[in-house]
């Protein structure tokens, strides 16, 4: 079964400080696709990025850095210089062909709620 | 903007009523998710639906169903309401529903049960 894990329940950070937020998952499957969601205060969940299992190229994208290490079921988020706008509940998920039916259903993990003071 | 919207934006039911919650998907987004997401929690997949049937489905009782219509609106229905079933429902769509298609969420309705 897919599971993912978030190490980290809570961060709380000083404005300008880099974060970095844990994902670790498991699945069965060799084709599969990793996920970051942002939740702010309204609620939707907002797309931040998508891996899929055979392209291990970690990726940058402005402040925002993602280390993707399968060898450790590991798909890591890196924030530099953190804003007050970072603040949010961010989202690690899974998606994969789930045993041979190919709906896209994500499993999430738990969250990290980032704080970010000024 | 997502392009998704739901309402009502907040509900307040009681244990043992029925609810229905909706949702407008982008136009051309055949496929539809629902996820429930409990206080604190990472949002939990119910159901999905293609072209109007239902192709997937989580660990949720019947007494959760849905329906999809052909003008990319939807609903999720719950019946016989139980307290655990308070939570932030959030509805996702994408073209196809293949599982390297990233979700585009609305703000989700917030569902109280008394």
């Amino acid at each position: 079964a897919q599971k993912v894990t978030q190490a980290q329940t809570e961060i709380s950070v000083v404005e300008k400080e880099d974060v970095t937020l844990d994902c670790v998952y498991e699945t069965r499957d060799t084709t599969y696709y990793l996920f970051w969601y942002k939740q702010p205060p309204s609620g939707e969940l907002v797309f931040l990025i998508r891996r899929n299992s055979f392209d291990e190229q970690n990726e940058i994208s402005g402040r925002y850095s993602w280390n993707f290490q399968k060898s450790t079921s590991s798909f890591n988020f890196t924030i530099t210089a953190s804003q007050v706008v970072d603040s949010a509940v961010y989202f690690c998920a899974l998606s994969d062909y789930a045993g041979g039916t190919s709906y896209g259903k994500l499993t999430f993990g738990q969250g990290t709620i980032l704080t970010v003071h000024p | 903007e997502t392009g998704v919207t739901q309402s009502p934006t907040h509900l307040i039911k009681t244990r043992g009523q029925q609810v229905t919650l909706r949702c407008s998907s982008q136009s051309g987004h055949n496929t539809v998710s629902w996820y429930q997401q409990a206080l604190g929690q990472g949002p939990q997949f119910i159901f999905q639906y293609y072209r109007e049937e239902e192709n997937g489905r989580g660990n949720f009782p019947p007494r959760f169903s849905g329906l999809q219509f052909p003008n990319y609106s939807s609903e999720l229905n719950v019946n016989a309401l139980e307290l655990d079933d308070s939570a932030l429902y959030l509805c996702a769509s994408t073209p196809t529903g293949a599982p390297n298609e990233k979700l585009f969420f609305g703000s989700g309705t917030q569902l109280s049960v008394l």
